[in-house]
């Protein structure tokens, strides 16, 4: 499979539930970035890695937990969440960091908390 | 952080050409240009990038004044299927990340 893939696809949690997103990338890439899109906002940043370290954080509640184990792989950990996290998280990898990198999207995941 | 101001939507019918306008005013001098596109329920596409004067390639025009403080977005000849949300974006001074704003809405009739 190649490009960026991202699992699962849809998601309904509710607030006590522990989850975790999945993304990977088949590029090759050294950064990866998670987003969060919800209805009729913006693309809001939330996670930027490079070469497997953090490089960035957009104060997002802890409740959000990434991890990186590898430069192919991303997680997204969820835990104790809001109504208000429902939204569509989208993972991203480019070559690099600097921002003259295209960046390369998921198909994203769908979520949805009760 | 330069921020990106373009219309919230536009509307065209096929086969007409399309020019998005973004304003960038406080654009650094090692920023670049990009535009994405994205289709409901998602991710974003990388559509064009450019620095300076006119990039063009497969799918668009991108077209850059000398002071880099606006750009513009040329689609030839649209479809029903360039039907989307497109975005502007310059880089951040630090260079970590894109900062993607409300973006234009085009919708192309028949």
């Amino acid at each position: 499979e190649t490009g960026v893939t991202q699992t699962p696809r849809h998601l309904v949690m509710g607030m006590t539930n522990k989850k975790s997103l999945k993304c990977e990338q088949h590029l090759g890439h050294n950064a990866m970035y998670w987003y969060k899109q919800s209805a009729k906002k913006p693309l809001e940043l939330m996670f930027v890695y490079s070469l497997e370290e953090r490089v960035e954080n957009n104060s997002v509640p802890s409740r959000f937990s990434p991890e990186c184990p590898n430069s192919s792989h991303l997680f997204l950990h969820l835990h104790t969440l809001q109504p208000e996290d429902s939204a569509l998280y989208l993972c991203a990898s480019s070559p690099g960091q600097g921002t003259e990198n295209e960046q390369f999207f998921g198909p994203g995941t769908r979520l949805t908390v009760l | 952080l330069a921020k990106t101001t373009q219309p919230i939507s536009m509307d065209s019918y096929e086969g007409q050409e399309v020019n998005i306008t973004c304003s960038h005013n406080n654009i650094a001098t090692n920023d670049y240009i990009t535009w994405y596109q994205q289709f409901p329920s998602q991710g974003p596409r990388f559509i064009i990038q450019g620095y300076k004067t006119k990039v063009t390639n497969e799918v668009a025009s991108l077209f850059i004044p000398a002071d880099r403080k606006s750009s513009t977005l040329s689609l030839p000849r649209v479809s029903l299927s360039d039907t989307a949300v497109y975005y502007c974006l310059v880089g951040d001074q630090a260079g970590t990340a894109l900062i993607f704003g409300k973006g234009t809405t085009l919708s192309v009739s028949s």
